[in-house]
């Protein structure tokens, strides 16, 4: 079983469109949770990090489900260049560095 | 500011030949990664050094060694290139300490084929 799963996609969105997808990750004991983003053949960046209470940043919220160990992404008024995978991305240990990545979801906006 | 820098962007490689592939970071930072990416898996940890003088095995370590040359540099090697080597190769790198620990700075990749 993956660490980390994401649904793939893809989303097709319009303009403007609200769009939300998870991920889930398999470890009860990961401390931390994060969005990159990666362009098509560029390196992922990061986006945000997932705070337990839930976060925003602009038009990008995050959420935590601990107990159902899930956690989401919802982009409001999609632009043309909101268009790239979101990789969903898990720590499983204060002390240890290593990042698990899921494999992405594709989201394409159209004008 | 260069970042996280890799060299080459592409190479080709025949069956059995062997390369280095090169990452250096003027960032910083302790910690430093070499990923693959192939579709569908998401990225793989292949070595990471948490600090300078240090190397583990990451999830794929088979056909592959590091060298953390300095607090710059992390480079990969492929002794003997397979077919099952061809990919996309990231290497990162994160302050290690303090806040923010987890945040990864990644290269632009090298895309590597082997023939």
């Amino acid at each position: 079983r993956k660490e980390v799963e994401q649904d793939p996609g893809p989303f097709n969105v319009p303009e403007g469109a609200t769009v939300a997808f998870n991920c889930t990750y398999s470890n009860s004991a990961s401390q931390s949770f994060f969005w990159y983003r990666q362009d098509c053949r560029k390196e992922p960046k990061l986006l945000m990090s997932v705070y337990s209470s839930g976060n925003e940043d602009g038009r990008f919220t995050a959420q935590l489900n601990r107990a159902s160990q899930y956690i989401s992404l919802l982009i409001r008024d999609s632009k043309l260049s909101d268009s790239a995978t979101y990789l969903c991305v898990v720590n499983d240990s204060p002390n240890d560095y290593k990042l698990s990545f899921g494999a992405g979801t594709t989201v394409t906006v159209r004008a | 500011n260069a970042g996280v820098t890799q060299t080459p962007k592409f190479q080709v490689l025949k069956t059995g030949q062997s390369m280095t592939l090169q990452c250096a970071q003027d960032m910083n930072h302790n910690s430093m990664y070499w990923y693959r990416q192939d579709p569908g898996m998401g990225l793989r940890l292949i070595y990471y050094s948490a600090s300078e003088g240090t190397t583990d095995k990451g999830e794929v370590p088979n056909g592959y060694n590091v060298s953390r040359l300095n607090k710059r540099e992390f480079s990969l090697r492929l002794e003997s290139a397979a077919p099952s080597q061809t990919s996309v190769y990231f290497c990162a790198s994160s302050p290690g300490q303090g806040l923010p620990s987890y945040e990864q700075y990644f290269g632009p990749g090298t895309r590597l084929t082997v023939t």
